[in-house]
This record gives C-alpha cells, structure tokens and sequence, in this order.
C-alpha cells in the first residue's frame, strides 16, 4: 500500500497568516493527490483535486501545488472558518489511502 | 446537487453484522463510483470500497474478507455489510461519490455513528 505522510500534524496560527501543509508519498503517485477539509462533527469537503485544480466553490485562497511524492497545501490568508483538519488522500492506486491529518488550530 | 444520507442501526453487537444503506438523492447513481468511509472517534479516515453502478468493486484489503457492498440502481442506493465486527470497527460510517473509479470524493453523506458493543 501507498503510506501517505502529512505535517505537521497540527499547529497554531493566527488570522491573516499564510499556512502551509505538506503532504508526502511513500512512493510516485504523478498527481493523483487529492485535499480535503474538515470541521468537528461534519463530513470532510473536497478543496483540491488532482494537485492543484480547486473544486467549484472553494475560496481562492486556497492552493495546491506538488507531483511525483511531494505536495503542499497553501492557504493565502487564513480565515476564522478555516479552523479546521485537512487531509491528503492519494487517488493513484487502491488502496484509497488518507493522509493522517494535520488540525489547524487558533493561536 | 446530489445529495447522499445514510441509514442503518446505530449500535451492533460483537460478531455480528454491520448493515448500512446510502440514499442517493438529486441525481442518477448511475455513471459515478459510490464508496464507504469510516473515521474511528478522534482518528482519520479509511476507505472501505467502492461499486460501480454496474456492480464490479473494488475492497480496501485490509476489510476484504469482511466486506459485501452492492447497489440497488432501481431504488438509487447502494449498500454496505461488514461482518464479524468487533469494538475496532466502531466508527463513523460516511458514504461518498467519486466521479471515476479511484478518484476523488466530491460528495459526501453526513455520516452515521456506529458502535459495536454487546
């Protein structure tokens, strides 16, 4: 199976800050690489697909950028509604793996 | 805007089977692969396996032995039945929709808690 890697797996941040989330591959995965969001008590929300192509309707500040085993998440200016788990999930092969989260807290 | 909801018992007794349905309302569960996702209390997520509307599927290996999902295309639903459970396979049971087979999940359902306890 592909392990999928995520860090950090948490960290604080403050309103208006830039983050950054990196997710990494045991192994080559081209860009099957796949972001999503979630918030406490609700199902998770896809961001990004495919690296870097934002889904319908998710805010501009949101980024994706990677290939190969190497991906990153960026978010411009974070935003109280932002608060929140992300999760890569690689779609290269099945297993359908999920990253292990990294949980974006309030400073 | 298609939207899922899953159903099914909210408590299963060890050993026994863990019945879930997924309702797919607001669009055809045809052309689409349709998958299972758990999410144990405070831990990530799982993919359990998906159907396609015409029936083949694929099982995450570590469940294969233990994991039956089919679809019933004339009620636009489709099913999952994960045996033998024990306390490990308490979790959050989400169904979701991928636009191809092994892709990413653009829709979800909102999810069921199920626990295994006697």
């Amino acid at each position: 199976d592909i392990q999928m890697t995520q860090s950090p797996s948490s960290l604080s941040a403050s309103v208006g800050d830039r983050v950054t989330i990196t997710c990494r591959a045991s192994q080559n995965i081209r860009s099957y690489l796949n972001w999503y969001q979630q918030k406490p008590g609700k199902a998770p929300k896809l961001l990004i697909y495919a690296a870097s192509t934002l889904q319908r309707g998710v805010p501009s500040r949101f980024s994706g950028s990677g290939s190969g085993t190497d991906f990153t998440l960026t978010i411009s200016s974070l935003q109280p509604e932002d608060f929140a788990t992300y999760y890569c999930q690689q779609s290269y092969t099945t297993p359908l793996i999920f990253g292990g989260g990294t949980k974006v807290e309030i400073k | 805007q298609v939207q899922l909801q899953e159903s099914g018992p909210g408590l299963v007794k060890p050993s026994e089977t863990l019945s879930l349905t997924c309702a797919v309302s607001g669009g055809s569960i045809s052309s689409y692969y349709w998958s299972w996702i758990r999410q144990p209390p405070g831990k990530g997520l799982e993919w359990i396996g998906y159907i396609h509307y015409s029936g083949s599927t694929k099982y995450n290996p570590s469940l294969k032995s233990r994991v039956t999902i089919s679809v019933d295309t004339s009620k636009n639903q489709f099913s999952l039945k994960l045996s033998s459970v024990t306390a490990a396979d308490t979790a959050v049971y989400y169904c979701a929709r991928g636009a191809a087979a092994g892709t990413e999940f653009d829709s979800w359902g909102q999810g069921t808690l199920v626990t295994v306890s006697s």
